[in-house]
């Protein structure tokens, strides 16, 4: 089956932890994204990678990191510089552009710091 | 990127059709409106998107203004697995960003 794979599903770290959460696609896109969710809120854009070995900031990149070494993987490192990290932290990848485009989720992380 | 505003929910029966409307007035005519949906605690699915002309798939109907400052998407008989939010995106011809609002709540009463 072909998709997007985030782990782990909950994650629990203290405060002052860098922790790195995984994202693998293995549906051959070239385009990647994180976004950020808090409750009752909609998505926010933390990066993206059009391309291997490339990436740009999104809207709430302050506190984030990523690396694109491989088409299949976009991890996200939140640093301890991230003032409020605790969050839902949603993986994407995209397919198209023009009048094709869709852009499919992970599951995502839901990430407690305290 | 062209806002869209949409109703905070909005409530349905089982079994009968809903529309969910979406305001878009500084849209751009090179400007694509998406529709995805979020179950809760799960990722956003893709549900349909339009330029111009109304569009049906398996999932929904997106009925599109003549001028194109509105859109709506019809779910043609709700059921209770369609309880989400649904947002409305504005992207452009060649975006490869999408941009998500607070979306509607939709609540399905059984």
């Amino acid at each position: 089956d072909g998709g997007i794979t985030q782990s782990p599903k909950y994650l629990f770290r203290k405060e002052g932890q860098n922790v790195t959460l995984s994202c693998e696609q293995n549906l051959n896109h070239d385009a990647m994204y994180w976004y950020r969710q808090d409750p009752g809120q909609g998505l926010r854009l933390i990066y993206y990678s059009q391309i291997v070995n490339d990436f740009q900031k999104g809207d709430i990149a302050e506190g984030y990191s990523v690396s694109r070494e491989k088409k299949e993987s976009f991890p996200l490192t939140v640093t301890s510089a991230q003032k409020n990290p605790t969050a839902f932290y949603l993986c994407a990848s995209s397919v198209g552009t023009g009048k094709i485009y869709e852009q499919y989720f992970g599951p995502g992380t839901r990430l407690t710091v305290t | 990127d062209a806002k869209t505003t949409q109703p905070n929910s909005m409530e349905s029966n089982e079994e009968e059709p809903v529309h969910l409307p979406c305001n878009h007035s500084t849209i751009s005519g090179t400007d694509y409106i998406h529709w995805y949906r979020q179950l809760p605690s799960q990722g956003p699915e893709y549900v349909i998107h339009g330029l111009t002309s109304n569009v049906n798939n398996r999932m929904a109907s997106l009925a599109i203004a003549e001028d194109r400052k509105s859109s709506t998407l019809i779910l043609h008989r709700a059921t209770l697995r369609d309880a989400a939010v649904y947002y409305c995106i504005l992207r452009h011809e060649y975006g490869n960003k999408l941009v998500f609002g607070a979306g509607t709540i939709l609540r399905v009463k059984s």
